[in-house]
């Protein structure tokens, strides 16, 4: 079974300060991996994905996020954060033959300090 | 361009009570899934539908129950209602029902359970 686990529920930063969301996978075979952002009272939105191409993925608002195979982690970063990325961020992965189903990890609350 | 409609964006129902939301998909989309956000969780997968069929289903009493239409749009029904049913209900379209599909997210139907 596929899942990911995201740790720090909770993330600080200030303002302009790199930003580091952690999130490792567990998969028997090679996993589609995702990050989404939910902003309060509303839904999710796509940051980015990996789907077996480039290990370097590039998304959107100027983050990115690096698939490593031997660390088994798809870890997302911004390196200036800027107060409106102030909002909850979930790691998923698909499995093959599961459509588009996603299993989400339990989500960071990142929050940006002036 | 409009994107995934859900109603009623709120609703308070009793314990016991039956519910039906309601999934308009992106224009053009023919998937549709429905995801579960209990409050400080990640968002769980209940159902995903593609041209009228179901094609996944997770791990959910038989109180819960969809279905898509014609027109792609898609309800979600939950019966006998449980105080722990109390949670942010998510629908997703998708082109189709492929692995790396890019899912839209809706901004949710937040049902309280009294």
């Amino acid at each position: 079974a596929q899942s990911v686990t995201q740790l720090g529920s909770h993330v600080s930063v200030s303002e302009g300060a790199l930003v580091l969301l952690r999130c490792n996978y567990s998969s028997s075979v090679p996993p589609y991996l995702f990050w989404y952002v939910q902003y309060p009272n509303q839904g999710l939105q796509l940051l980015l994905k990996y789907t077996s191409a480039a290990t370097l993925v590039k998304g959107i608002n100027g983050f990115e996020a690096e698939f490593k195979k031997s660390e088994t982690s798809f870890h997302l970063t911004k390196p200036s954060a800027h107060m409106s990325d102030a909002a909850e961020y979930f790691c998923a992965v698909s499995r093959p033959g599961g459509g588009n189903k996603l299993t989400f990890g339990t989500g960071t609350q990142l929050k940006v300090e002036l | 361009d409009a994107g995934v409609t859900q109603s009623p964006t709120h609703l308070i129902k009793t314990r016991g009570q039956h519910v039906t939301l309601r999934c308009s998909p992106i224009s053009g989309h023919k998937s549709v899934s429905w995801y579960q956000q209990v409050l400080g969780q990640g968002p769980q997968f209940i159902f995903q539908y593609y041209e009228k069929e179901e094609r996944g289903r997770g791990n959910f009493p038989d109180r819960f129950s969809a279905r898509q239409f014609p027109n792609y749009s898609s309800e979600l029904n939950v019966n006998a209602l449980l105080l722990g049913d109390s949670a942010l209900y998510l629908c997703a379209s998708s082109l189709w029902a492929g692995r790396d599909t890019e899912a839209f997210f809706g901004q949710g139907t937040r049902l309280t359970v009294v």
